[in-house]
């Protein structure tokens, strides 16, 4: 059962537009939520979180929007560079675990 | 500032062979370690844990297995290692609210 899902494989987006990436989830007790980044042959680097409390959490180009009662997450990317380009993978925790769930992550491209 | 350093970076084993792959963490103390694996064209396995010396937690029963001798020391084994064990392997520390930090991975063909 895949609590994290990343139905988009790929995305792909002209440099200077917005890159929208979806994450949904089933588990209503996940209580934060993460953002990873990845390039081939490299570990992920966590980009941006957010905690149920929330709806919006921003950081520079980097915004995470949460609707819970959708159980759904989305990464915005304003504007979107060449050096974006990368795969994206969503994550879960819940309260007093110590694990994340994943996702199976998006590959974005961003042309320039 | 805290840094991991995992290695090798890539590894070319014969089928058969045992494995051993070596995490470290410096600049904290007591992190929950973690190791996971990525197959191609897949997303990220959580393979084992650790919240402390000696306390491993298995996520999925495989070929694998895992010791944390020091605090910040993580260690993945296999005695013998099969053609599915092929993957990027990628260890990861955390303190606090389950933000992951990850090394730079282990990229493993077993042929």
């Amino acid at each position: 059962d895949q609590q994290v899902k990343q139905n988009s494989p790929s995305l792909s987006v002209q440099e200077g537009r917005i890159s929208i990436l979806n994450c949904d989830y089933t588990n209503s007790m996940f209580d934060y939520f993460l953002w990873y980044k990845k390039y081939p042959a490299e570990g992920p680097t966590f980009l941006i979180s957010i905690s149920s409390i929330k709806d919006k959490n921003e950081d520079g180009r980097f915004t995470v929007f949460l609707n819970k009662s959708a159980k759904h997450l989305s990464l915005h990317i304003v504007p979107s560079q060449p050096g974006d380009s990368a795969v994206y993978f969503c994550a879960a925790s819940r309260g007093g675990s110590e694990k994340l769930v994943f996702g199976k992550g998006t590959k974005l491209t961003v042309n320039p | 500032s805290q840094t991991i350093h995992q290695w090798p970076a890539t590894l070319v084993q014969p089928v058969g062979s045992p494995l051993s792959l070596e995490c470290t963490v410096e600049g904290t103390s007591n992190p929950n370690l973690y190791w996971y694996r990525q197959a191609a064209g897949r997303g990220l396995q959580l393979l084992f844990y650790s919240v402390g010396i000696g306390q491993i937690s298995s996520e999925v029963p495989q070929n694998l297995s895992a010791s944390r001798p020091q605090d910040r020391q993580f260690i993945l084994s296999s005695k013998k290692l099969l053609l599915s064990d092929s993957g990027f392997y990628l260890c990861a520390w955390s303190t606090s609210r389950n933000i992951q930090y990850f090394g730079a991975g282990t990229r493993l063909s077993v042929l």
